[in-house]
């Protein structure tokens, strides 16, 4: 099976960028999303393929993917992004698999 | 401004099989660019892919769940459902119904509300 590693956390100050980290074998090799789950919400769609952001996305967020690793960056982190971050990438054999999960405080 | 609903039991007993109802409002399930796809989170924790399927009944099924799980559509009422048998406290969870992108990639551009299950006796 395959699977994807993220932090646990991660703390921010206002105003400061924030990364999220995404790892997996290979990673590179496949695209990967970004989802933002504010508490007691469903998730929404905040980076896909990658580098991509749906229409309604601030341009504060922005996605990479280089070796092994995706990376979710927030530059100017508001405290209206608070949420939890998941990172997904779709797999041959495992199809749809999702990373564990980030708690970003902005604090 | 297309719309996904879930609906069904909030409550399940254990053994028993759990069945959802997803309805999609504001355009048609029967697009060859999409799949429908159900997604869980177990209280506090995190998400996890079910199964899709295409309009023209084509599935994948999470390989962990694909004993227990059925994905089917009903392009005529535009609803697309799940069944997952055999339901343990384990299965206790919000479920997502998503809409998810064909492209290389296939990420959810569209989620529903959730619907909480609970398995109890």
């Amino acid at each position: 099976s395959y699977e994807l590693t993220q932090p646990p956390s991660v703390s921010v100050s206002p105003g400061q960028t924030a990364s999220i980290t995404c790892s997996g074998d290979n990673l590179e090799y496949k695209f990967t999303s970004w989802y933002q789950q504010k508490a007691g919400q469903s998730p929404v769609l905040v980076i896909y393929k990658d580098a991509n952001r749906p229409s309604g996305i601030p341009d504060r967020f922005s996605g990479s993917n280089s070796g092994n690793t995706a990376t979710l960056t927030i530059v100017g982190t508001q405290p209206v992004d608070e949420a939890d971050y998941y990172c997904q990438a779709w797999d041959n054999t495992a199809y749809w698999v999702f990373g564990g999960g980030t708690k970003l405080t902005v604090l | 401004h297309l719309q996904l609903q879930g609906s069904g039991p909030g409550l399940v007993k254990p053994s028993e099989t759990l069945s959802l109802t997803c309805t999609v409002s504001g355009g048609s399930i029967s697009s060859s660019s999409y799949l429908w796809g159900w997604v869980r989170q177990p209280p506090g924790k995190g998400l996890e892919w079910i199964g899709s399927i295409y309009y023209s009944g084509s599935t994948y099924y999470n390989p962990s769940l694909k004993s227990r799980v059925t994905v089917s559509v009903d392009t005529s009422k535009n609803q697309f459902s799940l069944k997952l048998y055999s339901v343990t406290a384990a299965d206790t969870a919000t479920y997502y119904c998503a809409k998810a992108s064909d492209s290389n990639g296939n990420w959810f551009e569209s989620w529903g509300q959730g619907t909480l299950v609970t398995v109890l006796s």
